[in-house]
């Protein structure tokens, strides 16, 4: 089955830095990879995602690629702010309509 | 939008009692609904999918006679924790998917509830 590994698990940066947060990925029948974004105490909320026909998608601040040759994908926050500090899930459709997760990375952006 | 409630947002249970948990699609209609369990500091574990008028289906290692649920109609899912435990305690969250009109494969995620049971 799928299965999503994701890095780092922690990124501290400082107000207005970019971060980048990785994902790799098993199964190469996967084809779509929504990013969460989950506040404390709350549910996760989709920021964005990509499907496998597609190398690159941005939105304001926020950008993901996609690499299938090589089954990762990457987050890009720029001119970050502090209140992007949150944890950050990467996911990828394993069939079934189900999702698998990655671990989780908790960014904290400082003023 | 895409919104999805959930209710109670948080509960507190005693012990051998059972806690029913609903989710609902506000604007959209969901054949597919999903219920996850989160532990802190952890990511989300999926514990079984639920399509609208048929059974649940669960993922390996999730009692079905301890985490019941039903999917009534097109909008509402619910997880009930029967005989709930100390070690039931968590954080539940719903997710739904759109039936039609839209990205299908798009999971939108409640607020989550927490239960602490004693």
């Amino acid at each position: 089955g799928e299965n999503v590994e994701q890095h780092p698990s922690t990124l501290s940066v400082q107000e207005g830095d970019s971060a980048v947060i990785k994902c790799t990925y098993s199964d190469s029948a996967s084809n779509y990879f929504p990013w969460y974004k989950q506040e404390l105490g709350k549910g996760p909320q989709l920021i964005i995602d990509i499907r496998s026909n597609v190398g690159e998608k941005k939105d304001q601040r926020i950008a993901v690629t996609l690499n299938k040759t090589a089954k990762h994908f990457s987050l890009h926050i720029t001119e970050t702010q502090p209140e992007d500090s949150a944890v950050y899930f990467c996911a990828a459709d394993a069939g079934f309509q189900k999702l698998v997760f990655g671990t989780g990375t908790r960014l904290l952006v400082s003023p | 939008g895409a919104v999805v409630s959930q209710h109670p947002s948080w509960v507190i249970c005693k012990s051998g009692t059972s806690v029913k948990i609903e989710c609902r699609s506000l604007d959209f209609q969901a054949t597919t609904m999903f219920w996850y369990r989160q532990f802190p500091k952890q990511s989300l574990m999926l514990m079984a999918t639920s399509n609208e008028g048929s059974k649940a289906t669960y993922e390996q290692g999730v009692e079905k006679d301890k985490f019941l649920i039903n999917h009534a109609s097109l909008t509402l899912s619910t997880l009930t924790v029967t005989s709930a435990h100390p070690e039931d305690s968590s954080f539940y969250i719903c997710s739904a998917r759109r039936s039609s009109g839209g990205a299908l494969e798009t999971q939108y995620f409640g607020p989550g509830t927490r239960l602490l049971v004693l």
